[in-house]
């Protein structure tokens, strides 16, 4: 039972555009949710995160948005750059925060074309 | 910023050996850390939780015979896949969270390939 899901395997966005990357989940008791960015044989890199009490978070180029009703999140990069060509992972986790453990979505490949 | 550091970063052993993968928190301490496995494609898959100074908590269809988990200090805790086979090959991942509100922060992983 996939409880996060990324629907999108890939995209490819032009250097300059807007890259939008969504995620879905089922389990409404998740109240924080997290997005990461991975190379290949490395760990993931924290980005962004967003608390269930919010429906938006900005952090420079990164904004990440929550419809709870929907139970979808998706995160803006604009403008993206070549640098952001990495896997991102969308995560879930539940009651309190991150202390706990994270559910991973199963990722979507950016490609930022030059 | 938060540093964890993941030790050592690609295994090939034979079938039926014992491998230890090391987790630090290099300047910070972590009562919890988190042992994820990553196949080619997927997505992280969380494997356990590992708690300093007590038993581990493994996820479902994990075993804990299989995948020994130590945390013996607040800075260290040690994956050992023991007698591994080749269908323990994967990309195993460690996480801790520095506390003071901060999400998880995650090693660079251990490729480990079984023969």
């Amino acid at each position: 039972d996939q409880q996060v899901k990324q629907n999108s395997p890939s995209l490819s966005v032009q250097e300059g555009r807007i890259s939008i990357l969504n995620c879905d989940y089922t389990n409404s008791m998740f109240d924080y949710f997290l997005w990461y960015k991975k190379y290949p044989a490395e760990g993931p890199t924290f980005l962004i995160s967003i608390s269930s009490i919010k429906d938006k978070n900005e952090d420079g180029r990164f904004t990440v948005f929550l419809n709870k009703s929907a139970k979808h999140l998706s995160l803006h990069i604009v403008p993206s750059q070549p640098g952001d060509s990495a896997v991102y992972f969308c995560a879930a986790s539940s009651y309190g925060g991150a202390t706990n453990k994270l559910i991973f979505g199963t990722g979507t490949l950016l490609a930022v074309q030059p | 910023g938060a540093v964890v550091s993941q030790h050592p970063s690609w295994v090939i052993c034979k079938s039926g050996t014992s491998v230890k993968i090391e987790c630090r928190s290099l300047d910070f301490q972590a009562t919890t850390m988190f042992w994820y496995r990553q196949f080619p494609k997927q997505s992280l898959m969380l494997m356990a939780t590992s708690n300093e100074g007590s038993k581990a908590t493994y996820e479902q269809g994990v075993e804990k015979d299989k995948f020994l988990i130590n945390h013996a200090s607040l800075t260290l805790s040690t994956l050992t896949v023991t007698s591994a086979h080749p269908e323990d090959s994967s990309f195993y991942i460690c996480s801790a969270r520095p506390g003071g509100g901060q999400p998880q922060h995650f090693g660079d992983g251990t490729r480990l390939s079984i023969l």
